[in-house]
């Protein structure tokens, strides 16, 4: 079957680093998404990666390993407006999203 | 975790023909159903909410004309995409939620509108 794994719930200090890992296991591959989401909204886009490697965008990069069926969402100098979930989605060869559950990240002071 | 599905996952109909999308819950009760619209590599766009027996609540900018939603039982929500045009052609997503439990996405149906 087709899997996302992502980890529940993360927490990490204003101002730190954090890393979020997501596995997958799919039936094919076109590319790998992570939006975030706050509580109430729409998810919004942050990353996409088809090919391996980092990805930065300010404060935000992406990280993909195909070979692995690995990939991890890092923030830099995290802001308390980063608390959130962030959702690792995968697209598959019929180009059907998978998705993760979806980490909850909280930011403490 | 929960599942929802939506079918078809892909259609190709021609410029001025209705389309619809199913949008299920498998294993729980969705007692609200939501419908985005997303462009490649872009934020999925709310289109509407809709609530168990309830009429949609559409976001800014969506005709409730065009795209109808009905949501008649807490497993099973319809989009129609009526008299769908070209530029109508996207990927559309459901999610669901029981009560203010997360919410969980479907897989997606991609529409091509000749």
């Amino acid at each position: 079957g087709q899997n996302i794994d992502q980890p529940t719930e993360m927490t990490a200090t204003e101002g730190a680093i954090v890393q979020i890992n997501c596995t997958y296991q799919t039936s094919g591959f076109n590319g790998l998404f992570w939006y975030q989401q706050h509580a109430g909204e729409a998810p919004t886009f942050l990353s996409y990666n088809v090919l391996d490697g980092l990805e930065e965008k300010g404060r935000f990069s992406s990280f993909l390993s195909r070979s692995k069926g690995y990939s991890y969402l890092l923030l830099k100098e995290l802001q308390m407006k980063d608390s959130a979930s962030y959702l690792c989605a995968v697209m598959d060869s019929n180009y059907q999203l998978i998705w993760g559950a979806g980490t909850k990240l909280i930011i403490k002071p | 975790g929960a599942v929802v599905s939506q079918h078809p996952s892909r259609v190709i109909c021609k410029s001025g023909t209705s389309v619809k999308i199913e949008c299920r819950s498998l294993d729980f009760q969705a007692t609200t159903m939501f419908w985005y619209r997303q462009f490649p590599k872009k934020s999925l766009m709310l289109m509407a909410t809709s609530n168990e027996g309830s009429k949609a609540t559409y976001e800014q900018g969506v005709e409730k004309d065009k795209f109808l939603i009905n949501h008649a039982s807490l497993t099973l929500s319809t989009l129609t995409v009526t008299s769908a045009h070209p530029e109508d052609s996207s990927f559309y997503i459901c999610s669901a939620r029981e009560r203010d439990n997360e919410q969980f996405f479907g897989p997606g149906t991609r529409l091509t509108v000749l």
